[in-house]
């Protein structure tokens, strides 16, 4: 079973300043096809999750372009350029290489 | 796209529910479901999943055995039977198309297990 860790727990922040989340597995998301299974998605307050990245670096549809995603292997990072007020929420990291699939425990981003 | 769940209630410790999750607006058996809970406070947690033909299915450990994942492509219909209910179970529970890169969710259903 993959385990998935994310770091900070929490990570306040000052809005137009950059944000760096952390995913790590606990064994390698490499499918045979060559991509890395690993999405991102943002729970805002009171909202169902929104995938925000899969593939470990492609947007989904109408993401703005402040989110990237980078990574390989067991190492993952979302990164916000510039956060804004409406980043707030759980963001948490899925595995969809190997079933059972699994998620992170979340980060919780918060403006300062 | 629309995917709506029901059948979420309050239930004793050992019972028994049946989650219905109806869905609308693509063509409901080409895509593959999945279920996903999120306990009072506390994150995600990935549940189960089923092919788009209903042949495969998989499970997380801690559902196996206890929970049934099933789907009738005719009805446009995903359910989640659950048995053997725990405190632990408590909690909302997602219907999402496909098996990752989940873009589509329900509201949720909720689940209570409480004597």
């Amino acid at each position: 079973e993959i385990v998935l860790t994310q770091s900070p727990l929490s990570l306040p922040v000052t809005p137009g300043e950059p944000a760096s989340l952390s995913c790590s597995s606990s064994q390698s998301l490499l499918h045979s096809n060559g991509h890395y299974f690993l999405d991102w998605y943002l729970q805002k307050p009171g909202q169902t999750p929104q995938l925000l990245i899969y593939l470990v670096s492609i947007r989904a549809s109408g993401v703005p372009d402040r989110f990237s995603g980078r990574g390989s292997g067991t190492d993952f990072t979302l990164e916000i350029s510039r956060v804004e007020p409406e980043d707030v929420g759980v963001y948490y990291c899925m595995q969809g290489l190997q079933t059972p699939y699994s998620f992170g425990q979340g980060t919780r981003l918060e403006i300062k | 796209v629309q995917l709506v769940e029901s059948g979420g209630g309050l239930v004793q410790p050992g019972g028994s529910l049946r989650l219905s999750c109806a869905a609308s607006g693509f063509d409901f058996r080409g895509y593959s479901m999945t279920w996903v809970r999120q306990a009072p406070g506390k994150g995600l947690e990935w549940v189960a999943y089923i092919d788009h033909e209903g042949s495969q299915m998989f499970y997380a450990e801690s559902v196996k055995g206890r929970f049934t994942i099933s789907r009738d492509n005719t009805q446009n219909s995903l359910s989640l039977q659950m048995n053997s209910l725990r405190g632990e179970d408590t909690a909302i529970y997602h219907c999402a198309r496909d098996r990752h890169q989940l873009v589509f969710w329900g509201q949720g259903t909720p689940v209570t297990v409480s004597s």
